[in-house]
């Protein structure tokens, strides 16, 4: 079964700062790999995904994540963060061949300003 | 135009109550689903529809019955509610099975 953690629960950064928030997933084969964003208040939006190809992913914002098949990695990155990124982000891991979605339990960032 | 939307946006009820929420997407979308969120925003798959069939049905109490009138709507009809259900209950579609989704607004339920 597939499953995915996100081992930092809450970051704290002043502006301009880099990001990396953690993301692991446990299943041995292909997988699809998304980041969804949480601003306060509001819904999920996509920020990336991975699905093949190049593991270096560019996303909206100026986010990107790294696919690390050795080591079932797929860490955010943000080279400076402003106020506006303070939102919860998950992390979430599809198979292939299962028709289920997981997410982590999300990492809340609070940008300082 | 909105690409997922919900209703209502909050819903406040009385354990023991009936209600349903209503979710209705314009993207041509083949698949929807259920996901509630928790207060420490935990978010759990509830149900997938793809094209009006049920796929995915997570362990829900059965007082939880999704229905699909067609493949643009997807509703959440909840009996006998419960104080643990209080949550945020989203609707999502996408494309095919556990693609990208497209998340609606959200549905906060409070049961006191």
């Amino acid at each position: 079964a597939q499953s995915v953690s996100q081992h930092n629960h809450h970051v704290i950064l002043s502006e301009a700062a880099s990001l990396e928030l953690g993301c692991n997933y446990s299943y041995g084969g292909t997988v699809n790999l998304f980041w969804y964003v949480q601003y306060p208040g509001q819904h999920l939006q996509l920020l990336l995904k991975y699905f093949s190809g190049d593991p270096l992913v560019k996303g909206i914002k100026g986010f990107e994540a790294e696919f690390i098949k050795s080591k079932f990695s797929f860490n955010l990155r943000k080279p400076s963060v402003q106020w506006s990124d303070t939102a919860e982000y998950f992390c979430a891991v599809n198979a292939r061949g299962y028709q289920k979605v997981t997410f982590g339990t999300g990492t809340k960032l609070q940008v300082i300003p | 135009d909105t690409a997922v939307s919900q209703t209502p946006k909050y819903l406040v009820t009385q354990m023991g109550n009936d209600k349903s929420i209503k979710c209705e997407q314009n993207l041509g979308h083949d698949t929807m689903y259920w996901y509630k969120q928790d207060s420490k925003k935990f978010l759990k798959i509830m149900f997938s529809y793809n094209n009006k069939e049920l796929i995915i049905n997570e362990t829900v109490p059965n007082r939880f019955s999704p229905k699909s009138p067609d493949k643009a709507h997807l509703n959440l009809h909840i009996n006998s509610l419960e104080l643990g259900d209080s949550a945020v209950y989203f609707c999502a579609s996408s494309q095919v099975q556990a693609s990208e989704q497209y998340f609606g607004p959200g549905t906060r339920l409070t049961v006191t």
